[in-house]
């Protein structure tokens, strides 16, 4: 059973950057894309971006120029790096698995790491 | 490609069907997907497809409709229910896989 287990540091203050990984056990970085997520405190979910395991990534337009998502294969982990955070960054992170291509149906997020809780402040 | 949802919230008491809806911004066909997320939880995943139950998902939950007009039902509301219900939509290319904004189920 594939499990993703997420980790980074959890203050920032404004105008630094953002760095969170994301390890995939039991399966394997190929054949999938890979998402992050992220909630502020007390809305909703906003899809930040994906990447695959040959690297191909797409990003929300939102945060394009200040995001980069990248994979490491040889340890079956990936990555986010938001630079220069403001307070509007606060949020809970998270890293999935999907969305993907299951038995000829377009499948969402499936699998998801616990979540890493990001405070911006000076 | 822009999704609201409705209602924001509602309470219902346990064996209730409960249903909500998730509204499209344009023809999204059937490229939706539901999840259920509980207070300080990740989100659980619990249909793709618009209406492809997720392996374990309790099959009181159904989903269903195409284009831009989506429903998810739970045909008879249990205690464990009680958690906010987001929709995905998975079609727009460029990727950018908007969430709605979710409905708060609340159990009386």
């Amino acid at each position: 059973q594939v499990h993703l287990q997420q980790w980074g540091a959890g203050l920032l203050k404004p105008s630094e950057t953002l760095s969170l990984t994301c390890a995939v056990s039991g399966g394997s970085l190929s054949g999938h894309y890979w998402s992050w997520v992220r909630q502020p405190p007390g809305k909703g979910l906003e899809w930040i971006g994906e990447i695959n395991s040959s690297g191909n990534t797409d990003y929300t337009p939102s945060l394009k120029s200040r995001l980069i998502i990248s994979v490491d294969t040889s340890k079956d982990e990936f990555s986010l790096q938001l630079r220069s955070v403001t307070a509007a960054d606060t949020a809970v992170y998270y890293c999935a698995r999907g969305p993907g291509f299951r038995g000829g149906v377009v499948y969402g997020m499936d699998v998801w790491g616990q979540g890493t809780t990001v405070t911006v402040s000076s | 490609i822009q999704l609201t949802q409705s209602p924001s919230s509602l309470s219902a008491s346990v064996g209730d069907r409960v249903t909500m809806t998730c509204r499209a911004s344009q023809d999204i066909a059937r490229y939706l997907a539901w999840y259920q997320q509980k207070a300080g939880k990740a989100p659980k995943l619990l249909i793709s497809a618009a209406s492809t139950l997720e392996s374990g998902v309790p099959s009181r939950f159904s989903g269903s409709g195409s284009g831009t007009d989506f429903i998810l039902t739970i045909s008879s509301l249990q205690p464990e229910d009680l958690a906010t219900y987001y929709c995905q939509q998975l079609k727009s290319y460029p990727p950018e896989f908007t969430f709605g904004p979710g409905t708060k189920v609340e159990i009386k």
